[in-house]
């Protein structure tokens, strides 16, 4: 069945240094990726999207990779803040025909001054 | 601010109960999505209507519904509330079937 795994541990890091943060998927084909931000009791904030044909892609202090063959997306902010700490959530299409989002179950980052 | 609004914000009812949530899409899409968020579960898609159709199904209860409307704003009925109900609920809008989604506030549902 399809599967989308982030670490379930918390990522704890000093400010200043650059946070890396995995998700990998299995049995899915998917068209993009998506990487979301989600503060406790509100609604995830979508950040970058990325498409098959590409392999990174920038939005200021973000960066996130996709490679198809390790079916795996990594997501970096560099110079983290402590405003940067938060809940990040990878997401898929669930059947390649549009629709259907799947979300991952997060990763909680944690930025300590 | 997203420009999704869901109403209520907070909702508290008891076992058995039918309640609805509403939903306004961002002006202009087309297309929205519902959520369910609980706490051991992480964020459960459970259905995605686009231009009043109904264009991917989630494992939504059969207790659950949705519709959209014309003015595609979108309501989720939910039935005979079980104490597992209990959640935050997320309505998204996007322009089209794939893309960014705007997400709400969420709906918190408390089942007592």
């Amino acid at each position: 069945s399809q599967k989308i795994e982030q670490n379930s541990e918390a990522l704890n890091i000093q400010e200043g240094k650059t946070a890396t943060l995995t998700c990998n998927y299995t049995n899915y084909s998917p068209a993009y990726l998506q990487w979301y931000r989600q503060d406790p009791g509100r609604g995830p904030v979508f950040l970058l999207l990325i498409r098959e044909n590409e392999k990174e892609k920038r939005k200021e202090r973000l960066k996130v990779t996709f490679d198809t063959t390790l079916k795996q997306s990594l997501f970096h902010i560099t110079a983290s803040q402590p405003a940067d700490s938060a809940t990040y959530l990878c997401a898929l299409e669930g059947d390649n025909q549009g629709g259907k989002l799947i979300f991952g179950q997060g990763t909680e980052l944690s930025v300590k001054p | 601010d997203s420009g999704v609004t869901q109403t209520p914000k907070h909702l508290i009812t008891a076992t058995g109960q039918r309640v609805t949530l509403r939903c306004s899409p961002r002006s202009g899409d087309l297309s929205v999505y519902w959520y369910q968020q609980s706490l051991d579960q992480g964020l459960q898609f459970l259905i995605q209507y686009y231009n009043g159709e109904e264009r991917a199904k989630g494992n939504i209860l059969e207790r659950f519904s949705a519709q959209q409307f014309p003015d595609l704003h979108s309501e989720l009925n939910l039935s005979s509330l079980e104490l597992g109900d209990s959640a935050l609920y997320f309505c998204a809008s996007s322009v089209e079937y794939t893309g960014e989604l705007f997400f709400g506030e969420g709906s918190r549902l408390t089942v007592l």
